[in-house]
């Protein structure tokens, strides 16, 4: 049973790029959320796909886009990158219905935004 | 809005013995969920255990369980037998219980550090 993948695992970028991070479910999960852990902090939700939509979004700014596919996976998009947008990036999924909603962790993407 | 609160940034316990880490949370709902999970140096968030507030029995996994207290909005985890693969950080986390056509989000503590000292 696979687990929760993303990619890439590291990443590095300059002030003012762009970057997309990918998602792979856990199998038979159909929901993804985004999270952004900053060093030394908790993580912190950025928003959520479920059917393709954006269900949830947390306090971040419109340069944080995402994108669900009919596979289900997910993507994030980042756009005129900060410097403090540096940051572990973490995808975790999830089943509706499912009594507490159990997310499931991705390893994180490591941005570093130079 | 929900916060989480973890008071303890670090914590070392001596293989084999028991540490008790804790959590406050604030919320004005009656229905959700708590969960500990566990970072390891590897990144990977691992779901530790998860309490259903409607539940008055503490939840318990092998070696780890917790002590929710619900009216004093307190929500703490007890590793007993500590063992060298312990070593992590350990994040608090709240969920709501209501749905909005997906998981609610979770709202998670800044961490307590875990050392395990042979």
């Amino acid at each position: 049973d696979a687990g929760v993948t993303q990619s890439p695992t590291h990443l590095i970028k300059t002030r003012g790029q762009q970057v997309t991070l990918r998602c792979s479910p856990k199998s038979g999960h159909d929901t993804v959320s985004w999270y952004q852990q900053a060093l030394g902090q908790g993580p912190q939700f950025i928003f959520q796909y479920y059917e393709e939509e954006e269900r949830q979004r947390g306090n971040f700014p419109d340069r944080f886009s995402g994108h669900q596919f009919p596979n289900y996976s997910s993507e994030l998009n980042v756009n005129a990158l900060l410097l403090g947008d540096s940051a572990l990036y973490l995808c975790a999924s999830s089943l509706v219905g499912t009594a507490a909603g159990e997310q499931y962790f991705g390893p994180g993407t490591r941005l570093t935004v130079t | 809005a929900q916060t989480v609160t973890q008071s303890q940034p670090e914590m070392s316990v001596q293989e084999a013995e028991t540490v008790t880490l804790s959590c406050t949370y604030d919320t004005s709902e009656s229905d959700y969920y708590l969960f500990w999970y566990k970072q390891p140096p590897s990144r990977q968030m691992i779901l530790v255990i998860r309490q259903e507030a409607y539940k008055q029995q503490n939840a318990t996994e092998n070696r780890f369980s917790v002590n929710f207290q619900k009216a004093a909005k307190s929500f703490s985890l007890k590793i007993s037998d500590s063992q060298l693969g312990d070593a992590a950080m350990y994040f608090c986390a709240y969920r709501s219980a209501r749905t909005q056509g997906g998981s609610e989000k979770l709202v998670f503590g800044k961490g307590t550090k875990l050392t395990v000292n042979p």
